[in-house]
């Protein structure tokens, strides 16, 4: 069965360059996560979705984060002027409903690395 | 969520059983227990969670102390696929569909 996808698997971007991450998350799953990955370290929560609704944005380290699921499925995490700092593995994950004992699905992530 | 404390890294050898420990000592009686791994190079996997007593699953066992202030995540055999970061993370009974909190975990290497 299909899992979490995420596009593409490997970016490189140079400094400046604005770029765009997509997720498509397990069919009818309602809730979608991103989580920002550095080197050594565990994910990071940047945002979380409930249908198309951004529920909270609380993670996103800066204005130039941004990140949109127009009709409850695709999501798009948009990263604008990238940095260095940037750097990162962006995971987007999943769930089918509301509630903490529902399992929440990660994809591989999409590697990018700002040179 | 409340805060967990884990090894930073384990060794063990294949065919084995592993033992990894978490300590969660301000956990709240509406806490559950969940038990995140992530194999080299994927996204985290769920692996198992509880509440109060001990769960068995076809991956895995965890083990819960009957104060709840520490949990044991068992791998009955240890194979190479298991090396991974292993992740103990609470999350609130009907928090809504909170994100996870990841800490650092425990790497676990496992030796042929």
């Amino acid at each position: 069965g299909a899992g979490v996808s995420q596009s593409p698997r490997y970016k490189v971007a140079k400094r400046g360059q604005d770029v765009a991450l997509r997720c498509d998350p397990i069919s009818g799953h309602v809730s979608l996560f991103w989580y920002q990955q550095a080197l050594g370290q565990g994910p990071e929560f940047l945002t979380y979705f409930q249908n198309e609704a951004q529920l909270d944005k609380s993670g996103l380290p800066s204005d130039r984060f941004f990140a949109e699921r127009p009709e409850g499925s695709v999501s798009t995490l948009k990263i604008q002027r990238t940095q260095q700092e940037d750097s990162a593995v962006y995971l987007c994950a999943s769930s089918l409903g509301w509630g903490s004992g529902n399992t929440i699905y990660f994809g591989e992530g999409s590697w990018l690395t700002v040179v | 969520d409340a805060k967990t404390t884990q090894p930073n890294s384990m060794e063990s050898n294949e065919e084995e059983p592993v033992h990894l420990p978490c300590n969660h000592s301000t956990i709240s009686g509406t806490d559950y227990i969940h038990w995140y791994r992530q194999l080299p190079s994927q996204g985290p996997e769920y692996v198992i969670h509880g509440l109060t007593s001990n769960v068995n699953n076809r991956m895995a066992s965890l083990a819960i102390a009957e104060d709840r202030k520490s949990s044991t995540l068992i791998l009955h055999r240890a194979t190479l696929r298991d090396a991974a970061v292993y992740y103990c993370i609470l999350r609130q009974v009907d928090s809504g569909n909170t994100p996870l909190v990841f800490g650092k975990g425990t790497r676990l290497s496992v030796i042929a």
